[in-house]
């Protein structure tokens, strides 16, 4: 299995530009998670989906965040307009189950200037 | 959520055991004790997890204190992989979803 693949690998952007961040989760696995992980705050967790549908976005920071999940096998977190501080490094997980280990991609380094 | 403290930093040598402590005196009789782990730029990893006994894998073993209020991760025999950043999460299976909050971790650091 490859795993939760994500892409890019790195992004580097400037201020208000639009930014898609892409996963593809691990083939079965019904659960999908975005997290973000900053120094200043460690890893956050961003929303979460249950086949395909989002269960909990309360930890999106602002309306500028949007996350997608159109089938099974892909999802996207999209940041518009970026700033500076969205600069971080996001994950996607997923797991099988609501209690199932989550299996985390190798992330997405977000550069914002 | 109930909360885990965990030191900052500890240190091994290569091939000795290591223990990684962690307090969670406000845990709750449906709450489970997971660990993850995260090496240097990469994303972080499941290792571990129980609910009142003790567990063994072949990553490392859970230590729970019968309190319920601590327990201990051991890794028997640390290598240089083994060098990271290692999460205490309390995850409440009482509830629709047991969220993962992660704190700040404790980070392993093994010399040769």
């Amino acid at each position: 299995d490859a795993g939760v693949i994500q892409s890019p690998r790195h992004e580097v952007t400037e201020m208000g530009q639009e930014v898609t961040l892409r996963c593809k989760p691990i083939s079965g696995h019904d659960y999908l998670f975005w997290y973000r992980q900053t120094m200043m705050r460690g890893l956050e967790l961003l929303i979460y989906f249950n086949n395909n549908v989002p269960i909990d976005d309360s930890g999106m920071p602002e309306d500028r965040f949007s996350a997608k999940m159109p089938n099974a096998s892909f999802s996207t977190l999209k940041i518009q307009p970026s700033e500076p501080r969205d600069s971080a490094v996001y994950f996607c997980a997923s797991s099988l189950g609501r209690f199932g280990e989550q299996y985390f991609g190798p992330g997405t380094r977000l550069t914002v200037t | 959520d109930a909360k885990t403290t965990q030191p900052n930093s500890m240190e091994s040598n290569e091939e000795e055991p290591v223990h990684l402590p962690c307090n969670h005196s406000t845990i709750s009789g449906t709450d489970y004790i997971h660990w993850y782990r995260q090496l240097p730029s990469q994303g972080p990893e499941y290792v571990i997890h129980g609910l009142t006994s003790n567990v063994n894998n072949r990553m490392a073993s859970l230590a729970i204190a019968e309190d319920r209020k601590s327990s201990t991760l051991i890794l028997h025999r640390a290598t240089l992989r083994d060098a990271a950043v290692y999460y205490c999460i309390l995850r409440d299976g009482g509830t629709s979803y047991g969220k993962l909050t992660f704190g700040q971790g404790t980070i392993l650091t093994v010399h040769p």
